[in-house]
């Protein structure tokens, strides 16, 4: 079965660099969702978005934005990076239209490390 | 407050041992939980979830946990550890919060099996 893809896998960018974070949700998932997981952390979630609209919003720095397009695929980007924002990233998936979206399908995650 | 607590920050267990992770949560209204699974530098993986019905789960890979009511507590239980299950486990919860629901994890359970 399809699971969530999220690339790039690993991203290492320098201090005040921009990256750019790709998640391709299940196929005929309506809701996609990131989250950091910080060193020895909890995940935490940053933003999720149903049916290409922004539909809660997390813990998510103003440096950071998000959208999902018109392919369901959604992209996390981070601006003016810092060190503290070297954390494991996951994007996960549900399906909200007729299942309620109980269940989320996580991704493997983009480790992100800035130097 | 809406919270899961994880009391253990690391369980030890002897291979072929049984195993318990412990996991209580604080929601108001029917919770709905989960337990993931996190291996060294990989995504989140679904083992297991209480919606409704019978109290005791069973889930991937020998994993069952038993939801607790009146406890308000929903153990991980492994009859028989292996070496490999050896990985970071953490318990989540659905809630209601800030107008939506979403999906709260607790600080994670480090599951150390020895050979």
């Amino acid at each position: 079965a399809a699971g969530v893809i999220q690339s790039p896998r690993h991203l290492i960018k320098e201090k005040r660099e921009t990256a750019t974070l790709k998640c391709y949700p299940i196929p005929r998932h309506d809701t996609v969702y990131w989250y950091q997981q910080g060193p020895g952390q909890d995940p935490q979630f940053l933003i999720s978005f149903y049916e290409k609209m922004q539909s809660d919003k997390g813990s998510i720095p103003d440096r950071f934005s998000a959208q999902q397009f018109s392919d369901y695929h959604s992209e996390l980007n981070m601006s003016s990076l810092e060190l503290g924002d070297s954390a494991l990233y996951f994007c996960a998936s549900s399906l909200v239209g007729t299942s309620g979206g109980i269940e989320q399908f996580f991704g493997p995650g983009t480790r992100l490390t800035v130097l | 407050a809406q919270s899961v607590a994880q009391p253990e920050d690391q369980v030890n267990v002897a291979e072929g041992n049984p195993l318990t992770v412990k996991c209580t949560y604080s929601v108001s209204g029917n919770p709905y939980l989960f337990w993931y699974v996190q291996y060294p530098n990989r995504g989140l993986q679904f083992l297991l979830k209480y919606i409704t019905g019978d109290n005791l789960v069973k889930g991937s890979y020998g994993f069952e946990a038993e939801f607790n009511k009146s406890q308000t507590s929903f153990h991980l239980k492994k009859p028989s550890a292996l070496v490999s299950d050896s990985a970071l486990y953490f318990c989540a919860v659905r809630a209601w919060m800030d107008s939506s629901y979403k999906l709260i994890f607790g600080s994670g359970t480090r599951l150390l099996v020895r050979p």
